[in-house]
């Protein structure tokens, strides 16, 4: 099955204790972005990659760091997490060319961050 | 980049009664998407739009793009209990080149009362 998987699903941590949210598809895209979702605020864009080795910021990549080693995988990295950090995450993947523009999106991760 | 209004951002109807959420821009389009997010679930591609003047329309889901490109609109006629969700605008971003993904409105809630 096409799809996109996320783990965790669901996270508590401390402030600034490392974590990594895992995003991988198995669609052979080549873009995907992070995205987190905040009551009133919609969601917004993290970090997007083009390709492997290709990632470039969003609109709020503060906090943030993110990898593509591989085509499949795009993990988001929380050096030192904050409570302002607590959100509903989302990764999401497309292919690539022109035409339909359709983003497939991972079932989230649900973060808090103490 | 651009941005979009999206309104209302919470509607209660009737099962049966018709709803409509509107997208609004102070800029001229490219293209336009609207997305549904279940409640607990994660954003589904519904559609795209690009063409001025564009109705698509899916059952009982009817997408309308304005004829200058900066509003758009999904209508649901008659609801159902299955309509129940947050509906999304997205736009492309950077849809001349360099940045990709989207750029989401704030949703407008469905709430349906049997």
């Amino acid at each position: 099955e096409a799809q996109v998987t996320q783990n965790p699903r669901y996270l508590i941590t401390v402030t600034g204790k490392k974590l990594t949210v895992t995003c991988s598809q198995n669609m052979n895209h080549e873009y995907m972005s992070w995205y987190r979702q905040d009551p009133g605020l919609g969601l917004r864009q993290i970090y997007y990659s083009m390709n492997v080795e290709v990632t470039d910021k969003g609109d709020v990549p503060e906090g943030y760091k993110v990898s593509r080693k591989e085509k499949r995988n795009f993990p988001l990295i929380l050096e030192s997490p904050s409570p302002n950090q607590t959100s509903l995450y989302f990764c999401a993947s497309r292919p690539g060319g022109q035409g339909l523009y359709t983003q497939y999106f991972g079932p989230g991760t649900r973060l808090t961050v103490l | 980049g651009q941005q979009v209004m999206q309104i209302p951002q919470y509607q209660h109807v009737q099962e049966g009664e018709d709803f409509t959420t509107y997208c609004n821009s102070s800029t001229t389009l490219s293209n336009i998407q609207w997305y549904k997010q279940r409640p607990g679930g994660h954003p589904v591609f519904l559609i795209q739009l690009v063409k001025s003047g564009e109705v698509k329309k899916q059952k009982r889901l009817t997408f309308q793009f304005g004829e200058a490109k900066k509003n758009s609109s999904l209508h649901i006629t008659a609801t159902q209990t299955t309509d129940v969700g947050t509906y999304f605008c997205a736009l492309r971003r950077g849809a001349g080149g360099g940045a990709d993904g989207l750029t989401f409105g704030k949703g407008t809630h469905l709430i349906i009362q049997p």
